[in-house]
């Protein structure tokens, strides 16, 4: 069964700081790699997308990585700011499955001044 | 643009009710999408449209109808509520099928007591 998993559920950290959230899945075969944020009582927002031959893409101070042989990737936040407390999503995509994709649990994070 | 519109926000029903939860468009796009949110989970595909007059099952329709009443609009019906089907609800279109973004709207929580 394709599955997502997201690491840590939840961290807090202080504003300035840097952090990094994990993604580890089992999708196959695998298509393409997302990253996506969702404010509290909001629709997800597409941040990143990754597809097989990427090992790491930036959108501003987001900088997403993947590695495929191992199933992981990764999305740092370099000096976080108050506005980016909120959950991230991995999200993964199957070969040939369209949008059906495979959504993570998320990680909620919260920056703290 | 509005981008993806969902209405209602919020809703109360009571076992056995029935109500239907609107989504409109307005990017032009082909493909829309309606997810359930549960507190700990990834978001799960309930129904999609790949393109107008189609309609597919996702991972979790049971319970559930929908109407892609036209290119921009997608609704989803709850012809009988019951209290597990107590979730936020999201619906999210893409320009194709197997467009690597999806757009979401604001979401619309749902309570079945």
């Amino acid at each position: 069964k394709n599955q997502v998993e997201q690491s840590p559920q939840s961290l807090i950290i202080l504003e300035g700081k840097n952090c990094t959230l994990q993604c580890n899945y089992t999708v196959s075969p695998f298509s393409n790699l997302r990253w996506y944020k969702q404010d509290t009582g909001r629709g997800p927002v597409s941040l990143t997308i990754m597809t097989f031959s990427e090992n790491t893409k930036s959108n501003g101070r987001y900088t997403a990585t993947l590695d495929a042989d191992t199933k992981q990737s990764s999305l740092h936040i370099t000096a976080s700011q108050l506005s980016d407390s909120a959950s991230y999503i991995c999200v993964v995509s199957a070969d040939n499955a369209g949008n059906m994709l495979t959504f993570g649990g998320g990680t909620r994070l919260m920056v703290k001044p | 643009n509005a981008g993806v519109t969902q209405t209602p926000k919020f809703q109360v029903l009571k076992t056995g009710q029935s109500m239907t939860l609107q989504c409109a468009q307005d990017m032009n796009h082909n493909s829309m999408y309606w997810y359930r949110q549960d507190p700990g989970m990834g978001l799960r595909l309930i129904y999609y449209s790949a393109s107008e007059g189609t309609t597919d099952k996702g991972e979790v329709p049971n319970g559930y109808n929908v109407s892609r009443l036209n290119k921009r609009e997608f609704s989803l019906r709850l012809e009988s509520a019951a209290p597990s089907q107590t979730s936020v609800y999201f619906c999210a279109s893409s320009e194709i099928w197997d467009a690597p973004v999806q757009y979401f709207g604001p979401g619309t929580r749902l309570t079945v007591t």
